[in-house]
Parts: structure tokens; C-alpha cells; sequence
């Protein structure tokens, strides 16, 4: 079955330093996003991107996250100057692009933890 | 903005049938999915319900009512692995993006 791969699955990373989040999504999906979890509670939506550019973005998603769909295959968030309540997991999800809702497919996460 | 309300905790007995109910307040949607998640790992797309009435997919049912702001996921034959969390999730925009409950923490006892 089709996968969602996420790199790297645990991240440590000292606050004000830049990290990026990888994702593989499945390769006949149109629709990515990046959603994030604190820990126990709910998962929030950042962004979602569609035909190489941001189609819609949360509060959340402010001017310290980007996102890049650099070649074919990856997509990445990049967080420009982490704090700590960056901490969370980061999911990545992709669905397709069919006239129905077939539900997304999440990666794994990426648990950043922000020291 | 929308806002979606789950119970924090369900506990049920291996074989019994559970209703987990999600009743929600928002300006306009496409529909209500569902997701179960095991211990912090990747949610998993359960159902999918843009209608009113009932979705079944094998043990899982889910149902919409839109006139009510409500919905449920109706598990069956409960097996100890469909102990998790549970999230309802209103589909919103037109790029698909999806609000989540706070989920339910279904707990299967043997």
C-alpha cells in the first residue's frame, strides 16, 4: 500500500535554529499538508499546498514556516528560528485530487523537540 | 472558525458495540471524516461522510446529520487493537484542509 515518508522521525534541535521537515508524499497525490500535534492534544492544521503553491494557511503558519516542494517527489517544511513551543509532532499528509474525498494518507511524523 | 466536541474518554468491553459522537459548530463544510490514532503515530483515515446517513465500512459505521451539527462513529465487534484515539475532523476549504476534535480516547477492555 501507498506510503507517506516522513525523515527524520525524531528531530533535537536548540531554539533559534533552523530546521527542515521532510515528506515524501504519495506520488500520484496533488494535495499535501503539514498538520502538528502537541503532545495529548489535537492535530492542527498549518498549511496545505496544491499545484506548487500555498492554498490555505492557519494562524499557526506564520512568517517562521515555509514550505517548498523542491523536485518531484519531496516536500518540506522549514522552520526559519525554532522556539520552544515548536515542540510537537509534524505530520504530513497528502490525498489526491479525485471529484470524491477519499480521506488523506499521514506519514509517521517527524517529533521535533525544541531545547 | 470551527469548532468540533468529542468525549475524552469511552471504555468498553471486547465484543460490545461503542458510539463515539462528535457534535461540531461551523459556518459551512464539505463533510466529516474520521481517524483513529494508535499511541502518537500516524492518524488513519477510517470514514468519510459529505452526505447525511450512514457510511459502513466493515466494523466501522459513521453517520452525519447536518440539520442536527452531529455526527458518530459506531464501532462493532470491539477488539482489544481498536483501543485509541478517535478524531472527527470537518473537511473545510476548498483545499481540502481538515479541523480536528480533540479526540476520544477509547479504551476496549478484555
Amino acid at each position: 500500500e501507498p506510503e507517506v515518508t516522513q525523515t527524520p522521525s525524531h528531530q533535537v534541535t536548540q531554539m533559534g535554529q533552523e530546521v527542515i521537515l521532510r515528506c515524501v508524499p504519495i506520488s500520484n497525490h496533488l494535495y499535501f499538508y503539514w498538520y502538528r500535534q502537541i503532545l495529548g492534544q489535537k492535530v492542527e492544521f498549518l498549511v496545505s499546498f496544491y499545484n506548487n503553491e500555498i492554498s490555505e494557511k492557519s494562524e499557526i503558519f506564520d512568517d517562521q514556516f515555509s514550505v517548498e516542494r523542491p523536485d518531484g517527489s519531496n516536500f518540506t517544511l522549514k522552520i526559519r528560528s525554532t522556539k520552544l513551543e515548536d515542540s510537537a509532532m509534524y505530520f504530513c499528509a497528502s490525498s489526491g485530487a479525485g471529484a470524491g474525498f477519499e480521506g488523506y494518507t499521514f506519514g509517521s511524523g517527524t517529533r521535533l523537540t525544541v531545547v | 472558525g470551527q469548532s468540533l466536541e468529542q468525549p475524552s474518554e469511552v471504555t468498553a468491553v471486547e465484543g460490545a458495540i461503542v458510539q463515539i459522537n462528535c457534535t461540531y459548530q461551523t459556518s459551512g463544510f464539505y463533510g466529516l471524516s474520521w481517524y483513529q490514532q494508535h499511541d502518537g503515530g500516524a492518524p488513519t483515515f477510517l470514514s468519510y461522510n459529505a452526505l447525511d446517513g450512514l457510511e459502513e465500512t466493515g466494523r466501522f459505521s459513521s453517520f452525519l446529520s447536518r440539520s442536527d451539527s452531529y455526527g458518530y462513529l459506531l464501532l462493532q465487534e470491539l477488539q482489544m487493537k481498536d483501543s485509541a484515539s478517535y478524531f472527527c475532523a470537518l473537511r473545510t476549504g476548498s483545499a481540502r484542509q481538515l479541523t480536528f476534535g480533540s479526540g476520544t480516547q477509547l479504551t476496549v477492555l478484555p
